[in-house]
């Protein structure tokens, strides 16, 4: 049963541009979480995602972030427009239920010129 | 905002010392996790405490609840290079699926 797999694990863009990461969750798991890792600071929740459905974006940027999760296909995080402070990395975890144990990728490493 | 408090920031050690790291807060938790994540990888999960007062043992490491279940402490014996890493502690309020992480404790185990 493979992990949670997260693409790319590095991405490099110049500001003004757009990333799109990619996580495919394990096997079964229907819940998605994403969370971002500035340098030096700790995880901090983004968006809680089940199949179609935005739960909770509460810890995301009003603008330039957007979140889904589609019936067939990976669950997609998208940056329009970055900037410097976008850099960071972003980890995507995955749960059979909604209070059941994270399961985490290795995360997607933007760096932002 | 909850907030988690981690100390010490770093700590390097000697191969076979004993060490115990904290995680402490002025809020209550349904549960606190901790996790330890490898440089370039994500997080795993090591533990999960929900009882105040539980403890937890995982090989050489220890794991503790608050009786208030505002803090917790690990605790690892006789430390190897193997165990260097990051720990984090993560907690969760009744009813919240959110974890809230704490900065981390950077462990450096020397041989």
């Amino acid at each position: 049963n493979a992990g949670v797999m997260q693409n790319p694990r590095h991405l490099v863009r110049r500001r003004g541009q757009e990333a799109r990461l990619r996580c495919s969750p394990m096997k079964g798991h229907s819940h998605v979480y994403w969370y971002r890792q500035l340098p030096e600071e700790g995880l901090k929740f983004m968006v809680y995602l089940q199949k179609e459905n935005i739960i909770d974006e509460s810890g995301m940027p009003k603008e330039r972030f957007s979140a889904e999760f589609p019936k067939e296909g990976p669950s997609i995080l998208r940056i329009q427009q970055v900037v410097r402070g976008d850099s960071a990395a972003y980890f995507c975890a995955s749960s059979p239920q909604v209070d059941g144990e994270l399961f985490f990728g290795e995360g997607s490493r933007l760096t932002v010129l | 905002t909850q907030l988690l408090e981690q100390s010490p920031q770093f700590l390097s050690i000697q191969e076979g010392e004993n060490l115990t790291v904290y995680c402490n807060s002025s809020s209550v938790f349904s549960s606190l996790q901790w996790y330890r994540q490898e440089p370039g990888e994500g997080p795993v999960l090591l533990v999960t405490v929900v009882t105040g007062g539980e403890v937890k043992k995982l090989k050489r490491l220890t794991f503790q609840f608050g009786d208030a279940r505002k803090d917790s402490s690990l605790h690892i014996t006789a430390a190897q290079p193997g165990d260097t890493g990051l720990y984090l502690c993560a907690a969760s309020g009744a009813g919240s699926y959110q974890l809230t992480f704490g900065k981390g404790t950077k462990l450096s185990v020397i041989p």
